[in-house]
C-alpha cells in the first residue's frame, strides 16, 4: 500500500524558512515523479513543484520559483521542499503526491502558516 | 500557468445526473489524456475519482464517469446522492511537464 507522510510544517515569520519532508513507502520511490501541491485556507488546489524520479528534472510554479527548492533522497525514500523567503500568501496545507499527472496518491498534508 | 476553467457551482436533486466541465487549451487538456478529477469534502484530503480521462481507481463508484472532447473534459455523476456534495477539482498534465488544476466546483445536492 502506498503511504506518503508529510512533516515539517508549522508557524514561521515572513521572510523565514522551512523544510518540508514527505516519507514514502509501499512503492519503488526512485521510479516515480513526485510533486508538491498546496491549498490555501478556503481556496483551491495549486501545483507547487515537481521532481523526476532521478532527481534531474525540476519544475516550479511561477509563484515559488527562486524561493522554493524541491529535492529527494532515493535511499531514504524521502521528498523535500525547502521554502525560503516565505510570504503570508504561502500559508497553506502542503501535500506531497506520487505520479500527480495520472493515478496519483496523496499524503495527508502538513500546514504551513506564515505570520508575524 | 493559468488554471483550467470550471463552473463555480452546480447543483442537482438526489437521483439526478450532473456534469461538471473543465476547459483548458491545446497545451494541456487538448493534448494529453492525462485528466484527473478529485472530490474534496471539507477538511479532508482530495480523493482521486477519475484519472487518465475515463479510468476509475478501485473503490470509486461507477456512478462517476469522465470524458473529453477537444480542450474540454467532463465529470458526470449519475444517481446523485447526498454524500456526493463536495468540491470537485479537475487537473491536467501540460506540455510544460507540470500539472495544472481547475479552480474547483462546489456541488450542492438539493
Amino acid at each position: 500500500e502506498v503511504q506518503l507522510v508529510e512533516s515539517g510544517g508549522g508557524l514561521v515569520q515572513p521572510g523565514g524558512s522551512l523544510r518540508l519532508s514527505c516519507a514514502a513507502s509501499g512503492f519503488i520511490f526512485s521510479s516515480y515523479t513526485m510533486s508538491w501541491v498546496r491549498q490555501a485556507p478556503g481556496k483551491g488546489l495549486e501545483w507547487v513543484s515537481t521532481l523526476s524520479g532521478s532527481g534531474v528534472s525540476t519544475y516550479y510554479a511561477d509563484s515559488v520559483k527562486g524561493r522554493f527548492t524541491i529535492s529527494r533522497d532515493n535511499y531514504k525514500n524521502t521528498l523535500y521542499l525547502q521554502m525560503n523567503s516565505l510570504r503570508a500568501e504561502d500559508t497553506a496545507v502542503y501535500y506531497c503526491a506520487k505520479d500527480l499527472a495520472t493515478r496519483a496518491n496523496w499524503g495527508q498534508g502538513t500546514l504551513v502558516t506564515v505570520s508575524s | 500557468q493559468s488554471a483550467l476553467t470550471q463552473p463555480v457551482s452546480v447543483s442537482g436533486s438526489p437521483g439526478q445526473s450532473i456534469t461538471i466541465s473543465c476547459t483548458g487549451t491545446s497545451s494541456d487538456v487538448g493534448d494529453y489524456n492525462f485528466v484527473s478529477w478529485y472530490q474534496q469534502h471539507p477538511g479532508k484530503v482530495p480523493k482521486l475519482m477519475i484519472y487518465d480521462v475515463t479510468d476509475r481507481p478501485s473503490g470509486v463508484s461507477n456512478r462517476f464517469s469522465g470524458s473529453k472532447s477537444g480542450n474540454t473534459a467532463s465529470l458526470t455523476i449519475s444517481g446523485l446522492q447526498a454524500e456526493d456534495e463536495a468540491d470537485y477539482y479537475c487537473s491536467s498534465y501540460t506540455t510544460s511537464s507540470y500539472v495544472i488544476f481547475g479552480g474547483g466546483t462546489k456541488l450542492t445536492v438539493l
